[in-house]
């Protein structure tokens, strides 16, 4: 496999659910990133995880919680969600000292009911 | 901080008519700026970036874009639209030289919707 691949591509919850979203990125970069895509909004940058280590958290409730157990591996634990959380959720990844240029996966589109 | 303004949420084309879709941004730093695409179902794919030097960039799928400093600018163009490039079209920036692990800060996207 080349390139981020994100799994499961389709999820349906419930609001006392919970789940995990998976990205892996065979690219040998060493940040890692979440984005929140919702209609007729700009992406949201969630998190950010350079070499490992969690750099960003731009205020996301703490009923997302992400994990990154190495440079490869990136991912968001779900739960206790609410209905306005349905989202496409991207991961992307890049060189930590590249000039930011990142590579997104197909995202993965979660619906909460 | 950083922001992106793409103003038209959606731009219908004639196929083979030429397309200009408009972004700008704010800065108090100097960025590097980028133009992805999403095409339905897909995750964004990188179209073209400046990052220095020339202020006209050539990307894929025959697309360009020009920096404009003074106005805080980078429209992307394209002369002759077809079918399969109707998708969303996103512009970001970065500060540049932060190391990478910044992100990047989108605009809301705009919807090119191709006619025949």
């Amino acid at each position: 496999e080349t390139g981020v691949t994100q799994t499961p591509r389709h999820l349906v919850m419930g609001m006392t659910n919970k789940k995990s979203l998976k990205c892996e990125q065979h690219l040998g970069h060493n940040a890692m990133y979440w984005y929140k895509q919702s209609a007729k909004k700009p992406l949201e940058l969630m998190f950010v995880y350079s070499l490992e280590e969690r750099v960003e958290n731009n205020s996301v409730p703490s009923r997302f919680s992400p994990e990154c157990p190495n440079s490869s591996h990136l991912f968001l634990h779900l739960h206790t969600l609410q209905p306005e959380d349905s989202a496409l959720y991207l991961c992307a990844s890049s060189q930590r000292t590249g000039r930011g240029e990142l590579f997104f996966g197909e995202g993965s589109r979660l619906t909460v009911l | 901080a950083q922001s992106v303004t793409q103003l038209d949420s959606q731009v219908p084309v004639f196929e083979e008519a030429p397309v200009e879709l408009r972004c700008n941004y704010s800065s108090s730093v100097s960025v590097y700026l980028f133009w992805y695409v999403q095409y339905p179902n897909q995750g964004l794919q990188l179209l073209l970036k400046y990052l220095s030097g020339s202020t006209l960039v050539k990307g894929i799928n025959g697309f360009e874009a020009e920096f404009n400093k003074s106005q805080t600018s980078f429209h992307l163009r394209k002369p002759s639209v077809h079918i399969s490039d109707t998708a969303e079209y996103f512009c970001a920036v970065t500060p540049a030289g932060g190391g990478g692990a910044d992100g990047l800060t989108f605009g809301k996207g705009t919807h090119l919707i191709i006619q025949p």
